[in-house]
């Protein structure tokens, strides 16, 4: 079965660690994708990356930076957290071209992080 | 900016009941897929439309794009606790020169009692 997997369920961490979020998939696309989701903000895309090393900033990209060293891998990184960025971070991946239209988008189950 | 506003934010209904669920936007979208998401878990693709007017069925659920392609509804029948949920839509929207993305909207929660 096809997925995408990211590394925690659940991290607590303290203001001003830095903080790696990992996530894998498995189905051979080209394009990764980090979002946060808060309650009556739907999913905010914070990074987007289609291919190994490129990056994209998303529409909120402050606080974050992201690594794609493999196709396979696609990392978001929280310099120096603060207790906004509390929320739950979701990664996904697609099929470049027109295939995602018809497979949309494969999601991980999320990361809920509080930063105490 | 938001771009896709749903409504409504939270619905309580009881098994049987209907239900209509709407996504607008003042932005014209190329296609919108809507997306389930169970607790616990990432959201799960349910359907794309792309066409203005476009009706598609999904046994008991329907999705509209509306058609100027800057709305969509989900309309589901005879509503099953198994429909519980969050329910997305999620409208791409044609650019040169950067990867396909979607935006997505505020979401409307979902919950089915029997």
């Amino acid at each position: 079965d096809v997925k995408v997997t990211q590394s925690s369920r659940y991290l607590v961490k303290r203001t001003g660690e830095k903080v790696f979020l990992e996530c894998v998939q498995d189905m051979d696309h080209e394009n990764m994708f980090w979002y946060r989701q808060d309650p009556g903000l739907g999913l905010r895309l914070i990074y987007f990356s289609y291919d190994v090393k490129m990056k994209e900033k998303g529409d909120i990209p402050e606080g974050y930076s992201v690594s794609r060293e493999k196709k396979e891998r696609f990392s978001l990184i929280l310099e120096s957290a603060s207790t906004n960025q509390t929320s739950m971070y979701l990664c996904a991946s697609s099929l470049s071209g027109q295939g995602w239209r018809f497979h949309g988008y494969t999601f991980g189950s999320g990361t809920r992080l509080t930063v105490v | 900016t938001q771009l896709l506003e749903q409504s409504p934010q939270f619905l309580s209904i009881q098994e049987g009941e209907n239900l209509t669920v709407y996504c607008n936007s003042s932005s014209v979208f190329s296609s919108l897929q809507w997306y389930r998401q169970e607790p616990g878990e990432g959201p799960v693709l349910l359907v794309t439309v792309v066409t203005g007017g476009e009706v598609k069925k999904l046994k008991r659920l329907t999705f509209q794009f509306g058609d100027a392609r800057k709305d969509s509804s989900l309309h589901i029948t005879a509503a099953q606790p198994g429909d519980t949920g969050l329910y997305l839509c999620a409208g791409f929207r044609l650019r040169t020169g950067t990867a396909s993305k979607l935006t997505f909207g505020t979401g409307t929660r979902l919950q089915v009692t029997l």
